[in-house]
């Protein structure tokens, strides 16, 4: 049972790029959360999502920020025009029911030159 | 959420059980305690939850207090690769409770 997938593991962009993150959740899984941290910093939650729904985005900066989890494919994480504060590990994870306990990726690093 | 606190390190020998306290004094009835542990650079693992009675599983063992004001995290027989930040949160386990809220954590070493 493969567990939460989360892709590129590593992700440089300039500044000004756009940032995709995508995450892949457990098999049976239909909720997905993302959540930052900053260096030297702990996790912070982002956002919570099932399946085309965005449930709880409290977490998530209000500009160039935002996530999708498709009908189909994986849920991805988008951060517009990035900016050099952006650099942070992202993780996902994934519960079968809200509340009940979350796996996680192994995180996408974004490094922003 | 209930607030916790934690050391902000310990160390242990290779071998040893370690053992990670957590003070919750706030929890309500209806809050689990959960641990986490992120070990450097990797995406947080889940190691164990309970809500009032001891739990074991494969990884650890969770010894709760009877005031559950307090819980312990036990590894039995700590190795190198358990050195990692311990987090221990407290939350409700319904459906409107999905945000695990991360602390500062103990780091544990494991030292040979």
């Amino acid at each position: 049972n493969a567990g939460v997938m989360q892709n590129p593991r590593h992700l440089v962009r300039r500044r000004g790029q756009e940032a995709r993150l995508r995450c892949s959740p457990m098999k049976g899984h239909s909720h997905v959360y993302w959540y930052r941290q900053l260096p030297e910093e702990g996790l912070k939650f982002m956002v919570y999502l099932q399946k085309e729904n965005i449930i709880d985005e409290s977490g998530m900066p209000k500009e160039r920020f935002s996530a999708e989890f498709p009908k189909e494919g994986p849920s991805i994480l988008r951060i517009q025009q990035v900016v050099r504060g952006d650099s942070a590990a992202y993780f996902c994870a994934s519960s079968k029911e809200p509340g009940t306990e979350a796996f996680f990726g192994q995180g996408t690093r974004l490094t922003v030159v | 959420d209930a607030k916790t606190t934690q050391p902000t390190s310990m160390d242990c020998a290779e071998g040893r059980a370690a053992n990670l306290p957590c003070n919750h004094s706030t929890i309500s009835g209806n809050e689990y305690v959960y641990w986490y542990r992120q070990i450097h650079s990797q995406g947080p693992q889940y190691i164990i939850h309970g809500l009032k009675n001891n739990e074991t599983n494969e990884m650890a063992s969770l010894i709760i207090t009877e005031d559950r004001k307090s819980s312990t995290l036990i590894l039995p027989h700590a190795t190198l690769r358990d050195t990692a930040v311990y987090y221990c949160i407290v939350k409700d386990s319904g459906g409107s409770n999905y945000k695990l809220t991360f602390g500062k954590g103990t780091l544990l070493t494991v030292n040979p």
